[in-house]
């Protein structure tokens, strides 16, 4: 399968610990996006990656999260010190070309839960 | 804020029926997009219509743009089991060739009892 894949599936933490994320886009695509979805709303932007150059951070990336894609292939999404209202699906999609007309392929995601 | 709004917020219709969803949006865009999602799942790219596009089809899908009303229409004709999920629309921003990430919806879940 060459789809985007995230691991891991699930996770389940305890408020206060750090968590980290890994996410592996479809190998031709450049462009590289995390979303966050609570449940009953649509994905909401976090980040995202043009090769290995973080280009665009969303207000609700606080300090607590950090991202990277070192070599412009895999990305981590980690956070720090997990709160309750960290709890959600973290999705990672991936793109052949930024801008118009790019339709994205997401992975399944990986939830977290935070207790 | 999220920039689209899909209407109804949930759909229950039998099967081989038709479902309509719409979307509105508020700024001005490069394309909208449709997306599928199952539950607990990522979402799956369903059709993109751009800007200049009134009306767009792919297979038992029709899209519709109307961009003086910031509105867009997804028909699902001849519905079946297998199309029970949540449906999103999502808006590209015009950003002056900024690359943003798409802006979503919250969705429409429509249900097709069989």
């Amino acid at each position: 399968d060459t789809g985007v894949s995230q691991d891991p599936r699930h996770k389940i933490t305890k408020r206060g610990q750090n968590v980290t994320f890994r996410c592996d886009p479809i190998s031709e695509h450049n462009r590289l996006y995390w979303y966050r979805q609570t449940l009953g709303q649509g994905p909401e932007f976090l980040t995202y990656f043009q090769n290995e150059a973080q280009l665009e951070k969303s207000r609700l990336l606080s300090d607590r999260f950090s991202a990277e894609r070192p070599k412009g292939s895999f990305s981590t999404l980690e956070i720090q010190r997990t709160e309750q209202g960290d709890s959600a699906m973290y999705l990672c999609a991936s793109s052949l070309t930024g801008g118009n007309n790019s339709p994205l392929h997401f992975g399944n995601g990986t939830r977290l839960t935070v207790t | 804020s999220q920039q689209g709004e899909e209407d109804p917020q949930a759909l229950s219709i039998q099967e081989g029926e038709n479902a309509t969803m719409n979307c509105s949006y508020k700024t001005s865009i490069n394309n909208l997009q449709w997306y599928r999602q199952n539950s607990g799942r990522g979402l799956v790219h369903l059709i993109l219509i751009r800007s200049n596009e009134r009306e767009k089809h792919s297979g038992r899908l029709r899209v519709t743009l109307d961009t003086s009303k910031k509105s867009s229409s997804l028909l699902i004709t001849a519905s079946r089991a297998a199309d029970t999920a949540s449906y999103f629309c999502a808006t590209d921003p015009y950003s002056g060739g900024g690359a943003d990430g798409l802006t979503f919806g919250k969705g429409t879940h429509l249900i097709i009892q069989p």
